[in-house]
Parts: C-alpha cells; sequence; structure tokens
C-alpha cells in the first residue's frame, strides 16, 4: 500500500517553461489537492478535487491548473513557471468513509524556479 | 488570514517534560480540527483529530483540548521525546465545503536532552 506517490521529488525550472507534477494515490480516496509550502509558513491550498471530474479553486489557484480524470491521479500543472512558484509542493488525499476525515499527504516535490 | 514571515515560533522543552502547543482557529463552521506533525524534508503527518462537537480526546501520549468558546486548540504530547521534535501545524477542515482543509500557523517543538 503505496500512499500517495509525488513526481518528481526535485525539479528545477527556467522561468516560463511549463511542467506537470504528478499525484497518485492507492486509497480510493474521493477527496485529493494540492497546497504549497514556502520556507517557515504553513502549507496553502492551490486546489482540490471531491471526485473524478470535478476541482474547485483553493487559496492560492493563480498560475495552476489541475484536473481529475480518474479516482487516483490529480495532476498539477504550471503553466508558465515564475520565481514566485519556488516552493514544495504536497499533494493529499482522504475520504469520508468510517471515521477518519485526516488527510494523508505526500512526501512532496521541491520546485526552484530560476 | 495571510501567514507572515519566515521564523516559526519555537517551543523547547527537556526530555521527559510534557509540551503544550497552541492554536487559534478563525472558521467558526469547522467540523473537525486536526493536529500534524512535520519532519524535515516530510509531508505532514497525522496525529490526532477532534470533532467540533468535542472539547477533549486522548490519543497515545497525545491530548488535544478544544475550546470554542475562545476558539483555541492546544495539544497535549506527554514525556516528550526526541522523536517528537518536529514542527506541529493545527488544521481545520469543513467537511461542507469539499473537505477543505485550512492550515495554521505551525510551531517549531525542540526537545533538548
Amino acid at each position: 500500500n503505496a500512499g500517495v506517490t509525488q513526481t518528481p521529488k526535485f525539479q528545477v525550472l527556467k522561468t516560463g517553461q511549463s511542467m506537470t507534477l504528478q499525484c497518485a494515490q492507492d486509497m480510493n480516496h474521493e477527496y485529493m489537492s494540492w497546497y504549497r509550502q514556502d520556507p517557515g509558513m504553513g502549507l496553502r491550498l492551490i486546489h482540490y478535487s471531491v471526485g473524478a471530474g470535478i476541482t474547485d479553486q483553493g487559496e492560492v489557484p493563480n498560475g495552476y491548473n489541475v484536473s481529475r480524470s480518474t479516482t487516483e491521479d490529480f495532476p498539477l500543472r504550471l503553466l508558465s513557471a515564475a520565481p514566485s512558484q519556488t516552493s514544495v509542493y504536497f499533494c493529499a488525499s482522504s475520504s469520508t468513509t468510517g471515521r477518519d476525515y485526516g488527510y494523508t499527504f505526500g512526501s512532496g516535490t521541491r520546485l526552484t524556479v530560476v | 488570514g495571510e501567514s507572515v514571515g519566515l521564523h516559526l515560533p519555537t517551543l523547547s522543552v527537556q526530555e521527559g517534560d510534557n509540551s503544550i502547543i497552541n492554536c487559534a482557529y478563525s472558521n467558526s463552521a469547522s467540523d473537525y480540527f486536526i493536529w500534524y506533525k512535520q519532519e524535515s524534508g516530510k509531508g505532514p503527518q497525522f496525529i490526532i483529530d477532534i470533532r467540533s462537537n468535542m472539547d477533549k480526546r486522548q490519543g497515545q501520549r497525545v491530548t488535544v483540548l478544544l475550546n470554542k468558546t475562545v476558539k483555541h486548540l492546544s495539544l497535549q504530547i506527554a514525556a516528550t521525546q526526541p522523536g517528537d521534535s518536529a514542527v506541529y501545524f493545527c488544521a481545520e477542515l469543513f467537511t461542507g465545503g469539499g473537505n477543505k482543509l485550512t492550515f495554521g500557523t505551525g510551531t517549531q517543538l525542540k526537545v533538548e536532552l
């Protein structure tokens, strides 16, 4: 049982480049989210999904796109990378079945935009 | 509101002492409050949660207290160990809005030998 898997773990981009951060979960969770974490700060919600085909914006969505074609996968696309997007990105999933509402997080992708 | 600044509040405790980490939350409609532990270079790890209609919940060596009157949450760690050193975040979960999880500013816990 792998939980939440994020790839790549590290990435360096040039300003203006685009890329996709991958996220996959094998727990059949309905809910998935993307967060970014800047140094010394908490996690801020970028986009989230309540199920396949349904996504919505979080607190800091500008510059990012998401889609959810399957329950398992929730990729995050950077359209035109900017230095302000240098951060650590975390994907998370959760389910509302049972009593455990707590999200399970991946190990993160550390992105540097130069 | 937005968190500002690069320096997290720090709590230093002696090994074996009890630790109390505090958090203020903002959304009275939140259904659950959750504590996460984040070690360096890793993602947040679920510790314990409490439903909004409760005021106390205990786990293994941890207790969470919820005071809805003053919108305050605390995490108590008994007999703190070196492995407890990490950043601790409180988070609010609103199940009615797509299960959105909102994080607070973290606290760095340092355990001194």
